[in-house]
């Protein structure tokens, strides 16, 4: 079955300091991948995904993220943290192997940027 | 103005009252979703619809009903609400691309509490 596990429920860091958020999924094809990012109060927004080619790839805000085949893997990465950064983040899975046309989300990690 | 927007943002009913909440999008799109977020749990897909005419369950509906009165206009209906159905809920939104599964557009939620 398709799914995906974000490891850590939440995470504090330091603002300025280096991010990595996990993330893992199963899945029995290639996979279509993303990051999504909540903050208090509003509905989700993307932050980048991939789909093919290069495995690293560039999103807002200064994130990017890592396809790694070999360890089922996508985490999310930021060099510098900013306390604007605080919010939870939903890694997401999808593609023809989720029943058509559906994502499949984690469970979400929550940010805390203590200054 | 907001591409997704979704009414009421907040609610509070009683057990066994029927509640609708609405989403409306001017983005175009094809594709509508309603899901439920719980803490914890992530976002999981109560239904999902490609066109007026192509309505489907997700992973679950038991308990819900949708209604797709236009391509713009996606309505999620609780026929007789139960406490467990407190949750944040979000419409979203997304383009019906050659990809199986592409970017979604969230609305900002609503916050449905039943007591």
């Amino acid at each position: 079955a398709q799914s995906v596990t974000q490891p850590d429920i939440h995470i504090t860091v330091s603002e300025g300091a280096s991010l990595e958020l996990r993330c893992n999924y199963s899945y029995g094809a290639t996979p279509y991948l993303f990051w999504y990012v909540q903050s208090p109060g509003q509905g989700l927004q993307l932050l980048l995904k991939y789909f093919s080619g290069d495995t690293l790839v560039q999103g807002i805000k200064g994130f990017e993220a890592e396809f790694k085949r070999s360890q089922s893997s996508f985490n999310l990465r930021k060099p510098s943290v900013h306390w604007s950064d605080a919010a939870e983040y939903f890694c997401a899975v999808g593609g023809a192997n989720t029943g058509g046309f559906k994502t499949i989300f984690g469970a979400g990690t929550r940010l805390f940027v203590k200054a | 103005d907001a591409d997704v927007t979704q009414t009421p943002r907040n609610r509070i009913t009683k057990t066994g009252k029927r509640i609708m909440l609405e989403c409306s999008q001017t983005k175009g799109h094809d594709r509508m979703y309603w899901y439920r977020q719980d803490p914890g749990l992530g976002l999981q897909l109560i239904y999902y619809s490609f066109d007026v005419k192509d309505i489907n369950k997700g992973e679950i509906s038991d308990g819900y009903s949708v209604s797709r009165q236009a391509q713009a206009k996606f309505s999620l209906s609780l026929e007789s609400a139960i406490p467990n159905q407190t949750a944040l809920y979000f419409c979203a939104t997304s383009d019906a691309s050659g990809r199986t599964t592409d970017t979604q557009y969230f609305g900002p939620g609503t916050r449905l509490t039943v007591l």
